[in-house]
């Protein structure tokens, strides 16, 4: 499809538990970035990916955030152990290769709400 | 350490008038900058792009300019609208290909 498909939507847990975030990408983009927006307007880079290899990984909290993106299944963010810090707005988006994510921008998806308790 | 910094948290305009948005950067290896829209509950909407070798480019009512030497670079809006009323990104991309975002400027066009 021509959008970025996140789920769910609204996503609650308490802490201490695990969360599992997806995010199926456009169809034929090889690029896939997560970010983190906690405030409301800000916007935190976790990881990105190039098909199914870790493309940066720079932004992402090295004990408790994993992700991966395998052929034939949406990518998925994990937080093992979830914290109070971790409620924020998950937000995927993904891009074409080579200059046409430059000249078009990344497709965002509408982002998974992680409220932890 | 912000390197992509829009000071304006807000901008009220009336219809028809120019919307003008602003942001700044401190890292000059950036080199493609981008404007996205966002509205509540919904994720980032790419607008316009513009390449750090350019000082303009022009997409029907959306023009960016680029002022390499200061660092700065604005989004010109014209004529408003309300349904332009949203939140504004700047957003800048280097060799990594990650965007780096600003803050956001809510611009309210007033009917």
């Amino acid at each position: 499809g021509e959008e970025v498909a996140q789920t769910p939507k609204h996503l609650v847990r308490g802490e201490g538990q695990k969360a599992k975030l997806y995010c199926a990408p456009i169809k034929g983009h090889s690029y896939v970035f997560w970010y983190q927006q906690v405030l409301k307007n800000e916007f935190k880079f976790l990881i990105s990916f190039q098909n199914e290899n870790v493309f940066d990984e720079t932004g992402m909290p090295k004990e408790r955030f994993s992700a991966k993106c395998l052929p034939n299944s949406p990518c998925s963010l994990e937080i093992q152990a979830t914290k109070l810090e971790d409620s924020a707005v998950y937000f995927c988006a993904s891009s074409v290769s080579g200059s046409g994510s430059k000249n078009y921008g990344y497709t965002f998806g509408s982002g998974t709400r992680l409220t932890v308790v | 350490d912000q390197q992509v910094k829009q000071n304006s948290p807000s901008l009220s305009v009336q219809e028809g008038r120019i919307s003008i948005l602003n942001c700044d950067y401190t890292n000059s290896m950036f080199d493609y900058f981008l404007w996205y829209k966002k509205y509540p509950a919904e994720g980032p909407t790419f607008l316009i792009s513009i390449s750090s070798i350019k000082d303009k480019n022009e997409d029907g009512r959306f023009t960016v300019f680029l002022n390499k030497s200061a660092k700065h670079l604005s989004l010109h809006i014209v004529p408003s609208q309300p349904g332009d009323s949203a939140v504004y990104f700047c957003a800048a991309m280097g060799s990594a290909r990650q965007l780096t975002f600003g803050s956001g400027t809510q611009l309210t066009v007033l009917p």
